[in-house]
């Protein structure tokens, strides 16, 4: 059974401060990874789909790595905003798209 | 272009009773997929189809169930319901299969069993 990890669990930083999370998972049979913002009483909405090793992705000030042969990716927020405190989730996909199992989340809070 | 919907929104039922949850995905989409949310497992995936037919099963017992008709709609059915059963379930759309296509969510059904 795929294990995906993330950390922290749970992060506050003051508006303005950048930051960062860690996903890990198993780098066997590794297809493709999401990450995903859930924001409290809405739906997840996807950041970033990630399949290649060493992939760089950027949305705004939202951007994402990938090391699949290490099993880990980072999510990086620059200049954070009260407007990022959210749950960010990754998923890991395994065997071509049979296993997809999300981490638990890191829950950030931006204090104004 | 409309978002994923979901319906009912909230749900309350008993043991042992059965209830089916339906999901309109994003016009074009051909893959619906279903996910638990409780707050001991997280967000766990139920499974995929994809023109009309199941392509992944997650880890979950044969009372959880699902079809996936001719316009990509979706219905979710949990029969003998449990009160463990109690749970948010999202379902999401995508264009294609999920493992590499971004997938978009709907708002949820909330599910109580009592």
């Amino acid at each position: 059974i795929l294990n995906v990890e993330q950390s922290p669990q749970s992060l506050h930083v003051q508006e303005g401060d950048s930051t960062n999370f860690t996903c890990s998972f198993p780098s066997s049979n590794f297809y493709a990874l999401h990450w995903y913002r859930w924001e409290t009483a809405k739906s997840p909405e996807a950041l970033f789909v990630m399949t290649l090793n060493g992939d760089e992705k950027k949305k705004g000030r939202i951007s994402a790595t990938l090391n699949t042969k290490e099993g880990y990716s980072y999510l990086y927020i620059k200049g954070s905003q009260p407007e990022d405190s959210a749950t960010y989730l990754c998923a890991s996909i395994d065997n071509y798209g049979q296993n997809f199992v999300f981490g638990p989340g890191t829950r950030l809070s931006v204090l104004p | 272009k409309a978002g994923v919907t979901q319906t009912p929104r909230y749900l309350i039922k008993t043991r042992g009773q059965q209830v089916t949850l339906s999901c309109s995905p994003i016009s074009g989409h051909r893959s619906v997929s279903w996910y638990q949310q409780t707050p001991g497992q997280g967000l766990q995936f139920l499974f995929e189809y994809f023109s009309e037919t199941q392509r992944n099963k997650g880890n979950f017992p044969g009372r959880f169930s699902g079809r996936q008709f001719s316009n990509s709609r979706s219905e979710m059915n949990v029969s003998t319901l449990e009160l463990g059963d109690s749970a948010l379930y999202l379902c999401a759309s995508s264009l294609l299969m999920r493992g590499t296509d971004t997938q978009y969510f709907g708002p949820g059904t909330r599910l109580t069993v009592l």
